[in-house]
């Protein structure tokens, strides 16, 4: 296994248009968590998935952010109408279980112009 | 709500020499784990060192290890025998039942030959 993978790592787009990242966890970890993280600062939570099931959202996750993981494997996040503030790296990670280790991903940095 | 406070945005060391970086914290949780996470440049996050708040003994990772302070909510990290490759930007992070880590502003660590 070579670890939590993210695509793309790279993403230019233009303010309203709506792109779709992709992370794919570890096998066999269950929780998959996706973060974001702006020039300077430490990563901010966004969600997690325990297997398929999406049991937290935090405030910073707008209604233009949607975030999947169908049949509990890989994840997408999408945001919609990407807005300026929106340009950040957005980091996966995954753990096998409540408490664990968190692996991350490279991540993909967005830049809306 | 759950804070991780970073006060040094820069810290600089000798190659082979010892430093330490502060990390403070606030929680109303008593079961809790904290971590160091080390993200080189242009490169994923990884795990340094975790410690369990309910393990009194300090964890130790070869040239690393932590100082926590329960009491105090303190929990530093030192780093001995300081290698070029220590190079990064250091986040001190909790975590607890909820999920999802939550990290502090991250340090700048830097290592002169």
């Amino acid at each position: 296994d070579t670890g939590v993978s993210q695509n793309p790592r790279h993403k230019i787009t233009k303010r309203g248009q709506n792109v779709t990242f992709r992370c794919d966890p570890i096998s066999e970890h269950n929780r998959l968590y996706w973060y974001r993280q702006t020039l300077g600062q430490g990563p901010e939570f966004l969600t997690y998935f325990q297997n398929e099931a999406q049991l937290e959202k935090s405030r910073l996750l707008s209604d233009r952010f949607s975030a999947e993981r169908p049949k509990g494997s890989f994840s997408t996040l999408e945001i919609q109408r990407t807005e300026q503030g929106d340009s950040a790296m957005y980091l996966c990670a995954s753990s096998l279980a409540d408490r664990d280790e968190q692996f991350f991903g490279p991540g993909t940095r967005l830049t809306v112009l | 709500a759950q804070t991780v406070t970073q006060s040094q945005p820069e810290m600089s060391v000798q190659e082979a020499e010892t430093v330490t970086l502060s990390c403070t914290y606030d929680t109303s949780e008593s079961d809790y784990y904290l971590f160091w996470y080390k993200q080189p440049p242009s490169r994923q996050m990884i795990l340094v060192i975790r410690q369990e708040a309910y393990k009194q003994q300090n964890a130790t990772e070869n040239r690393f290890s932590v100082n926590f302070q329960k009491a105090a909510k303190s929990f530093s990290l030192k780093i001995s025998d300081s290698q070029l490759g220590d190079a990064a930007m250091y986040f001190c992070a909790i975590y607890n039942q909820g999920g999802k880590l939550i990290f502090g502003q991250g340090t700048e660590l830097s290592v002169k030959p």
